[in-house]
């Protein structure tokens, strides 16, 4: 496995503002994903962050929205763009280990945003 | 498209028992894998167990062991001498064997082990 931290681990934020999360691991991954927890519900894959290019972005999900940066192997950043309380929910990032079985994926410890 | 699907939105057990949270999915794909997370009160996801659709045994992990029905697109999580520590949502996981690399979640089971 590998350790995947998040920052921040929560976050209050008021309405139409934006909010920035980061996803750091400590092995050399081949792809990382960010996911949408809602409220009591599953998770939704928001996109796949590519290194060096535009994310893969799933349907219902747009880049002016979630912006998502990935510069290097092993960091990656999901944007929150003029906030909504729509947004309130847990943001997960989850990565596919260099060298990985079975195409697992490992989930970082997720962002629970709340927008007022 | 792939669905997966978990019928039990709640269940709850006395330690020590046995539990068997169900899961079913549908897709036209001939191979993939099929995942059962844990989602304790924390909010980490664990992989619990993992299972590729070409092997016909049923995966085990120490405590946990699937019961994988691939004609019946059926993969349910048998919890056996459960612990306290085994309380959490559990979400069941599909993902095609090649292409798109992302999972589609079932809506989850909350599974309350009691002392």
């Amino acid at each position: 496995s590998a350790v995947i931290s998040q920052k921040p681990s929560r976050d209050i934020c008021q309405r139409g503002t934006s909010l920035t999360i980061q996803c750091q691991v400590d092995s050399q991954v081949t792809m990382m994903f960010w996911y949408r927890q809602q409220p009591g519900q599953s998770l939704t894959l928001i996109a796949t962050a590519n290194q060096g290019s535009e994310a893969t972005y799933e349907s219902g999900f747009v880049i002016d929205k979630f912006p998502i940066s990935r510069p290097n192997l092993t960091f990656s950043t999901l944007t929150v763009s003029n906030m909504s309380p729509e947004d309130s929910s847990i943001y997960l990032c989850s990565v596919r280990l260099a060298g990985g079985r079975y195409n697992e994926q490992f989930f970082g410890p997720g962002t629970r945003l709340t927008v007022l | 498209a792939q669905t997966v699907t978990q019928s039990q939105p709640e269940m709850s057990v006395q330690e020590a028992e046995t539990v068997t949270l169900s899961c079913t999915y549908d897709t036209s794909e001939n191979n993939y894998y099929l995942f059962w997370y844990k989602q304790p009160p924390s909010r980490q996801m664990i992989l619990v167990i993992r299972q590729e659709a070409y092997k016909q045994q049923n995966a085990t992990e120490n405590r946990f062991s699937v019961n994988f029905q691939k004609a019946a697109k059926s993969f349910s999580l048998k919890i056996s001498d459960s612990q306290l520590g085994d309380t959490a949502m559990y979400f069941c996981a599909f993902m095609k064997y090649r292409g798109a690399q992302k999972l589609v979640f079932g809506q989850g089971t909350r599974l309350t082990i009691n002392p």
